[in-house]
């Protein structure tokens, strides 16, 4: 149980375009979902906290025009990278915490990542 | 700010010796403290945490971890390592309350076990 996908696992395309990622808690409702971005060699960085049906909580330092999540269900997390440039190349990961009480000690749950390769 | 050490970035052990990993945690007050192992291919799965009561906390596979909390350190250990615990590692810390909050990680350590 407690399965996250994350889709796509891997995305080359070019410098301006727009990619969507999508994370999705398969066999559990997820009040929360959490984005994180890891560079090689280094450790996760949290991005934003997303909390369904209401706005992200973004991490200082992330812009929240650059990286648009939305959480509309209790299943679904979306990241969205505007116009993104080779710099924004990268491992970006999701996680998912199930409902339930005490919600604050329900685990986090996590998807396999997707590699962002901006030529 | 929180922040999260990991002492070793690169261990290699041979099978059946002994594994003890570090991990030190910057923040004065009250942590919830993990370890998460991530087998190649695979997503991070949680192996240990430690919320509060015995500090000396047991996990799966045979891992355990010591909370110090004089020395803000919460180091993973096996006794006797297989092959199949060849993974990265990585510590994490979360300041309460908040449970699961805002996980901070470690860098990780890429840990290599020999036949």
């Amino acid at each position: 149980g407690a399965v996250v996908s994350q889709h796509p696992s891997r995305v080359i395309c070019k410098s301006g375009t727009s990619v969507k990622i999508e994370c999705r808690s398969l066999d559990f409702q997820a009040t929360t979902m959490f984005w994180y971005r890891q560079f090689p060699k280094q450790s996760l960085m949290l991005m934003a906290t997303s909390n369904e049906g209401s706005k992200a909580t973004y991490e200082q330092g992330v812009e929240k025009d650059k990286f648009l999540i939305n959480h509309a269900s209790l299943t679904l997390s979306t990241l969205t990278v505007t116009s993104a440039h080779p710099e924004d190349s990268s491992f970006y990961i999701c996680s998912a915490r199930a409902t339930g009480a005490p919600h604050s000690n329900q685990p986090q749950h996590f998807g396999d990542g997707t590699r962002l390769s901006i030529l | 700010a929180q922040s999260v050490s990991q002492h070793n970035h690169h261990v290699i052990l041979s099978e059946a010796a002994s594994l003890e990993l570090g991990c030190n945690y910057s923040y004065g007050g009250t942590v919830n403290l993990f370890w998460y192992v991530q087998y190649p291919g695979q997503h991070l799965q949680l192996l240990l945490k430690y919320f509060s009561g015995d500090p000396l906390v047991k996990g799966i596979k045979g891992f355990e971890a010591e909370f110090i909390k004089s020395k803000f350190s919460f180091n993973l250990r096996k006794p006797s390592v297989q092959w199949s615990d060849t993974a990265e590692y990585f510590c994490a810390v979360n300041a309460r309350p908040g449970g699961y909050n805002k996980l901070i990680f470690g860098a990780g350590t890429r840990l290599a076990v020999h036949p």
